[in-house]
């Protein structure tokens, strides 16, 4: 099963606006990374949030997590038509060390209309 | 810097063959991971190397196996192939174990007729 599950599975917005994406998991976790994948190509890493932290930036990029409510949430401002890809949340087990791993969710594809 | 390099891009096998895959890390990098990404159930880990010995494996059948070299390159190769081993097959380097950031190539696509 999978342990994050993003939400919703698809966005549409306009260029210029902002683009919201959730991502829920069930089991603790160490850190959670967003990925962004265009058209079935390589995943690009975007930003990592550790269980310690609660927000972070990066460009036009923030990212929170809420460990309480197991749930992490990526913003993109201003929105592009490049920004359009699939983007994935990974999470990473809390207490598996070294021999940790990403787990991923299913993805939310983006479009971002001109 | 080169990015992680993935040979070939492109694959199409019949059932019954067998295939190995290449990747090259980015220089430096030690760690090397491969996942499986497929419609159906998305990404999926499949195995981690490290210092040439195999850290961690997914839930996959004996058929998929990988190796690492002393040049931290790392072939993963499936025997015996299925319909359903048709996918996107990612290898990702990083420079530490433990899931830190990764860096994913472009990918091979295999296509099993």
């Amino acid at each position: 099963s999978q342990q994050g599950e993003e939400d919703p599975q698809a966005l549409s917005i306009q260029e210029g606006e902002n683009a919201t994406m959730n991502c829920s998991y069930k089991t603790s976790i160490n850190n959670l990374q967003w990925y962004r994948q265009n058209s079935g190509r390589g995943l690009v890493h975007l930003i990592l949030i550790r269980s310690n932290e609660r927000e972070k930036h990066s460009g036009r990029l923030r990212v929170t997590l809420d460990t309480s409510k197991k749930s992490s949430s990526l913003l993109i401002t201003a929105s592009r038509a490049a920004d359009t890809a699939s983007y994935f949340c990974a999470t990473v087990l809390k207490n598996t060390g070294a021999n940790s791993k990403l787990t991923f969710g299913k993805g939310i594809t983006l479009s971002v209309r001109p | 810097k080169a990015g992680v390099t993935q040979t070939p891009r492109y694959l199409i096998k019949t059932r019954g063959q067998q295939v190995t895959l290449s990747c090259s890390p980015i220089s430096g990098h030690r760690s090397v991971s491969w996942y499986q990404q497929t419609p159906g159930q998305g990404l999926q880990f499949l195995f981690e190397y490290f210092s040439e010995t195999q850290r961690n494996k997914g839930n996959f059948p004996g058929r998929f196996s990988g190796r690492q070299f002393s040049n931290s390159r790392s072939e993963m190769n499936v025997s015996t192939l299925e319909l359903g081993d048709s996918a996107l097959y990612l290898c990702a380097s990083s420079l530490y174990r433990g899931a830190t950031e990764a860096f994913f190539g472009q990918g091979t696509r295999l296509t099993v007729v």
